[in-house]
């Protein structure tokens, strides 16, 4: 039972494109998402989070857009860069538990 | 910003052997730790959730007696693999939460079990 799902296991960008990552969640008792960059071998590093009450958080590069009534969050990077290059998970909190579920990640490449 | 310290960062051990993972919140207090195992090219999977000075809660599958987990003080946490396994052989990860969104990972623990 997938609570939190990321469709895309790859992405492909171009260097001063935009990266798009997608997350969907089935759980409607998640309140809090957040979005980690991960390389192999190492902890995952906290990008952005969004709470289940605003539609748009920001960062910098960084943008996390939530719809609750899809039950999709989705991060945006613009412009990529070749250093974004890793791979991205979401992760849903449910609040009762303060338990954390990630998504399967995205890889995402930002080509020179 | 909150560290959290993981060692060690990989151990190679021999089949029926224990194993020992420690977590450590460095400059905040973690009043709640979860263990998370990663295998290749897969998500992060949560193992259990320990508040201190009680007993950890388990996810379903994960077996309580083979990932002891004792999280005696608010910054220390440990993750001990009995009589491990080729199977155990996984990444281990750890993360510590100190506030009530804020939560820091661990740099992890490759363990290879030959």
């Amino acid at each position: 039972d997938q609570q939190v799902k990321q469709n895309s296991p790859s992405l492909s960008v171009q260097e001063g494109r935009i990266s798009i990552l997608n997350c969907d969640y089935t759980n409607s008792m998640f309140d809090y998402f957040l979005w980690y960059k991960k390389y192999p071998a190492e902890g995952p590093t906290f990008l952005i989070s969004i709470s289940s009450i605003k539609d748009k958080n920001e960062d910098g590069r960084f943008t996390v857009f939530l719809n609750k009534s899809a039950k999709h969050l989705s991060l945006h990077i613009v412009p990529s860069q070749p250093g974004d290059s890793a791979v991205y998970f979401c992760a849903a909190k449910a609040g009762n538990t303060g338990k954390l579920i990630f998504g399967q990640g995205t890889t995402l490449q930002v080509k020179p | 910003g909150a560290v959290v310290s993981q060692h060690p960062s990989w151990v190679i051990c021999k089949s029926g052997t224990s194993v020992k993972i420690e977590c450590r919140s460095l400059d905040f207090q973690a009043t709640t730790m979860f263990w998370y195992r990663q295998f290749p090219k897969q998500s992060l999977m949560l193992m259990a959730t320990s508040n201190e000075g009680s007993k950890a809660t388990y996810e379903q599958g994960v077996e309580k007696d083979k990932f002891l987990i004792n999280h005696a003080s608010l910054t220390l946490s440990t993750l001990t693999v009995t009589s491990a396994h080729p199977e155990d052989s996984s990444f281990y990860i750890c993360s510590a939460r100190g506030t009530p969104d804020g939560y820091t990972f661990g740099s992890g623990t490759r363990l290879t079990v030959v």
